[in-house]
């Protein structure tokens, strides 16, 4: 079974201050990914990785940095988090062009 | 336009119903998952199609990648069906996510 495992499940971060998100896949996945959800919407790609060390922007990447040290790890970092990145994100791994398997969320809260 | 349209925004069936959900798309996808989301947040893949039909218990789903749309139907609606369901097809790039769908079943 796909296991894609992210940390922390919740966080409560201030304005301005930096925020990391880490994701943890034991797929063998090359591929890696991190949505945003906003209350009542579907999910929207931030960025994507397809290679350890190297990162992609997705749709809306203005505002977040991703970090992809090894195959397993990719973190999503806020280096200043606003009050409009109060959401939930989600990691996902696949192979290329292949179904994705998702982690459990993360749930950000910033004030 | 949106480039995954899901439709209908929400859907009410009582226990023992049938109904469908559909998502129509702007352009050509090369494949489309759907999930169902349910109160906890947690995404759970129902289908990942890159064409044609596939079935897993209740739940059926169609793909027709020439037409630019997939149907989710649930037969024999139970409780535990509810949540809010979304359709995402595959771009060159990651996935596109429809608005979804709330549906609610009344016993």
């Amino acid at each position: 079974e796909a296991a894609v495992t992210q940390s922390p499940r919740s966080k409560v971060a201030v304005t301005g201050g930096k925020v990391t998100l880490s994701c943890h896949q034991t797929n063998n996945h090359d591929y890696m990914y991190w949505y945003r959800q906003d209350t009542g919407h579907g999910l929207r790609l931030i960025h994507y990785s397809y290679v350890a060390d190297s990162t992609e922007k997705g749709d809306i990447p203005d505002g977040y940095k991703a970090s992809r040290p090894s195959q397993e790890n990719f973190s999503l970092i806020l280096e200043l988090a606003s009050l409009s990145q109060t959401a939930v994100y989600f990691c996902a791994s696949s192979e290329h062009q292949y179904e994705q398997y998702f982690g459990p969320g993360t749930r950000l809260t910033v004030l | 336009g949106m480039p995954v349209e899901q439709n209908p925004p929400a859907l009410s069936l009582y226990e023992g119903a049938d109904s469908g959900l559909r998502c129509n798309f702007s352009t050509t996808m090369k494949s489309v998952q759907w999930f169902q989301q349910n109160h906890r947040g947690r995404l759970i893949t129902l289908f990942y199609l890159a064409q044609g039909t596939k079935e897993n218990g209740r739940l059926k789903s169609t793909f027709n990648s020439k037409e630019r749309y997939s149907t989710l139907h649930i037969k024999d609606a139970q409780l535990e069906d509810s949540g809010t369901y979304f359709c995402a097809a595959e771009y060159a790039q990651g996935l596109t996510f429809g608005l979804g769908t709330r549906v609610s079943v009344f016993p």
